[in-house]
């Protein structure tokens, strides 16, 4: 069964620092894997994916994320974060033959001035 | 940019009653999705719609709950008799393709049902 794990609730940085939001994965197969951050009362705003390719992605806001095959993980990763950047983010997996996307439980991203 | 518009933003329903959640997807997607997202916890899926049939459904997706496109613009979700654990947050997606191309699903801004 397809699973992923974002490990931490909450992730404090300083703004100006670079911040990881975790997140590993089990799949039976290829590996689809897809950040998304959340804001108060929106929707689910996609940042980035991987499907092949480089395992360095970059995407949307200067968010960038490393696939990893032999840890299983696909981390978030800025090298500068700004308040702005505050939200909750949340990592998710699919894989060939399937639609469905399975969604971590979302870390909350918080930035302090 | 396109977006997934969802209505209304907000839905309050007494157990027992009939609801509609309305999606309107971006206008060239062919794929279209429900998830659901209970207060505090992770964003499930529910069903997928392509070519104007279910082409994947899990498992809390039972015969209470269908989904339609009645025409070229909406999607809908409908829970039949609508119980207090469907309390929840309702995502719409759409993505252009589905299958082994994964272009990202777009997700709208979610109805909020709350079942009293």
């Amino acid at each position: 069964a397809q699973s992923v794990a974002q490990p931490e609730d909450q992730v404090n940085v300083a703004e100006g620092n670079p911040l990881t939001v975790k997140c590993t994965y089990s799949v039976s197969g290829n590996p689809y894997l897809f950040w998304y951050v959340q804001y108060p009362n929106r929707g689910l705003q996609f940042l980035l994916k991987y499907i092949t390719g480089d395992n360095l992605v970059k995407g949307s806001y200067g968010f960038e994320a490393e696939f990893n095959k032999s840890q299983t993980s696909f981390h978030l990763k800025k090298p500068s974060a700004l308040v702005s950047d505050s939200a909750l983010y949340f990592c998710a997996v699919t894989t060939s033959g399937t639609y469905k996307y399975i969604f971590g439980t979302g870390t909350r991203l918080k930035v302090l001035a | 940019e396109p977006e997934v518009t969802q209505t209304p933003s907000h839905q309050v329903t007494q157990m027992g009653q009939e609801v509609i959640l309305r999606c309107v997807p971006i206008s060239n997607h062919l794929y279209f999705y429900w998830y659901r997202q209970i207060l505090g916890q992770k964003v499930e899926f529910l069903v997928s719609f392509y070519n104007n049939e279910i082409s994947e459904k899990s498992e809390i997706f039972d015969d209470q709950f269908s989904v339609e496109r009645p025409d070229g613009s909406n999607f809908t979700l409908k829970i039949r008799s609508t119980k207090l654990e469907d309390s929840a947050m309702y995502f719409c997606a759409s993505s252009g393709t589905g299958g082994a191309n994964h272009q990202p699903q777009h997700f709208g801004d979610g109805t909020r049902l709350s079942i009293l």
